[in-house]
């Protein structure tokens, strides 16, 4: 059974700082991985990464893939009180007629200000 | 460019009622995706259809869940008889073809009385 398992379950940092999100998977057929955040409402897409070792950037957050290790890490530098979400990682399963995405359980990041 | 849109965005209905549920995806986007998701979990899979094929529907408990996407573009769902359980965020999402980016509606917050 596909795993995805987050950590921390819950963050709470102060503005400025710089946080680290992990993520473990064990998936069968393993194809890429993705990242969303999650405010009140829809998952918005942060980053698929395909390949190991890797650094994908955008702006202030920026996540990097270690496939033999099967873990995935996003990191958001000079957090911001807007960065206060749930970040949801989710490896792609590719078995052929059960292609999903497996969701872990998210991180709550919280920025106080 | 418009993105996901499903409607009710909330309904509160009696256990044992029908309840239903729209979505229209991004234009152009064959692959859609129905997710439940429960307080404190990341979404699950209920249905993926390519245009107007369910292609996995096995995780779609069929005694009560039915959907449909007629012409390949807009999708219902549908839960008769409603249960307790049932209570959570139903969303939906699309993408262009399988394994790339999916963008998400806002959901639908179903209450079950």
């Amino acid at each position: 059974e596909d795993k995805v398992v987050q950590s921390p379950l819950s963050l709470v940092v102060h503005e400025g700082d710089t946080v680290t999100l992990n993520c473990s998977y064990e998936v069968t057929n393993f194809r890429s991985l993705l990242w969303y955040k999650q405010e009140k409402k829809a998952p918005t897409f942060l980053f698929m990464l395909t390949s190991s070792g890797i650094e994908k950037k955008s702006g202030r957050l920026s996540s990097i893939l270690d496939k033999k290790e099967l873990f995935s890490i996003l990191n958001i530098t000079a957090t911001q009180t807007g960065d206060s979400a749930v970040y949801l990682c989710a490896p792609w399963n590719t078995n052929f007629g059960n292609e999903k995405l497996t969701f872990g359980t998210g991180t709550r990041l919280t920025i106080i200000p | 460019e418009a993105g996901v849109v499903q409607s009710p965005r909330y309904k509160i209905i009696e256990k044992k009622q029908p309840v239903a549920f729209w979505c229209n995806p991004i234009s152009g986007h064959n692959t859609l995706y129905w997710y439940l998701q429960n307080l404190g979990q990341g979404p699950e899979l209920l249905i993926r259809y390519e245009n107007e094929e369910a292609v996995d529907d096995s995780q779609l408990p069929k005694d009560r869940f039915s959907a449909e996407r007629l012409k390949g573009v807009d999708s219902t769902l549908k839960i008769q008889p409603a249960e307790l359980g049932d209570s959570a965020v139903y969303l939906c999402a699309s993408s262009f073809g399988l394994y790339n980016e999916q963008f998400f509606g806002p959901g639908t917050r179903l209450t079950v009385l």
